[in-house]
């Protein structure tokens, strides 16, 4: 069975500094999409990034990357230029290539943006 | 484009009574899922479909049902209430590949005393 862990229960952060949440997981798939979820107080669920395993180079969207190591079956989320609206539930999440709706998240890490 | 929508928001019952959550999407998304959250726990997938008229179990199914008659309506279905099925419960549709991407509904939570 496909493990997600999240060792980072909370963390917190100055405006405009950077930070970097921590994501492992266990599988003995070679494909697969990992995913980072952000869930702020509004409860709504917004995709942040995706990755393919296949995909050596990591993903960046924005203010928003990843350092992925497959070997290491590691994938850490980095936010940049940190703004108090990144107050949120960070999940990270993993999905076998092979079935599209069996989704592991981790626990999740609660971030906050101080001013 | 309404996306996921979830009724109702919030509900409390009783233990022992029945009730249904719904969840409708406007993709025409074939993946629909259920996820159940709970403090500590992340997001743990019950039921899930792959197309109208098909079902499975996920990770937690026990005390649930579900049932998928068109691709828009996804129902999730509870028999009997026990208080272990106070959580906040997400639906959510996918297009499968090559995104991917689950659409989460903005959530029912769910109190049973």
């Amino acid at each position: 069975a496909q493990t997600v862990t999240q060792s980072q229960p909370e963390m917190s952060v100055q405006e405009a500094e950077t930070v970097t949440l921590s994501c492992t997981y266990d599988t003995s798939e070679s494909n697969y999409y990992l995913f980072w979820y952000k869930q702020p107080p509004s409860r709504q669920m917004i995709l942040v990034i995706r990755q393919e395993a296949y995909k050596q180079q990591n993903a960046t969207e924005n203010r928003f990357s990843v350092n992925f190591q497959k070997a290491a079956k590691s994938f850490s989320l980095k936010i940049s230029d940190s703004q108090l609206g990144d107050t949120a539930m960070y999940f990270c999440a993993f999905k076998r290539y092979s079935n599209n709706n069996d989704m592991r998240f981790g626990a999740g890490t609660r971030l906050t943006v101080k001013p | 484009n309404a996306g996921v929508t979830q009724t109702p928001k919030f509900q409390v019952l009783k233990t022992g009574q029945s009730m249904t959550l719904q969840c409708a999407q406007d993709m025409n998304h074939e993946y629909m899922s259920w996820y159940r959250q709970d403090p500590g726990m992340g997001l743990r997938l019950i039921h899930y479909s792959v197309g109208a008229g098909i079902t499975d179990q996920g990770e937690v199914p026990n005390g649930y049902n579900v049932s998928r008659s068109t691709t828009e309506d996804f129902p999730l279905r509870l028999l009997s209430a026990a208080p272990s099925q106070t959580s906040v419960y997400f639906c959510a549709s996918s297009s499968g590949p090559p995104y991917n991407e689950q659409f989460f509904g903005p959530g029912t939570r769910l109190t049973v005393l």
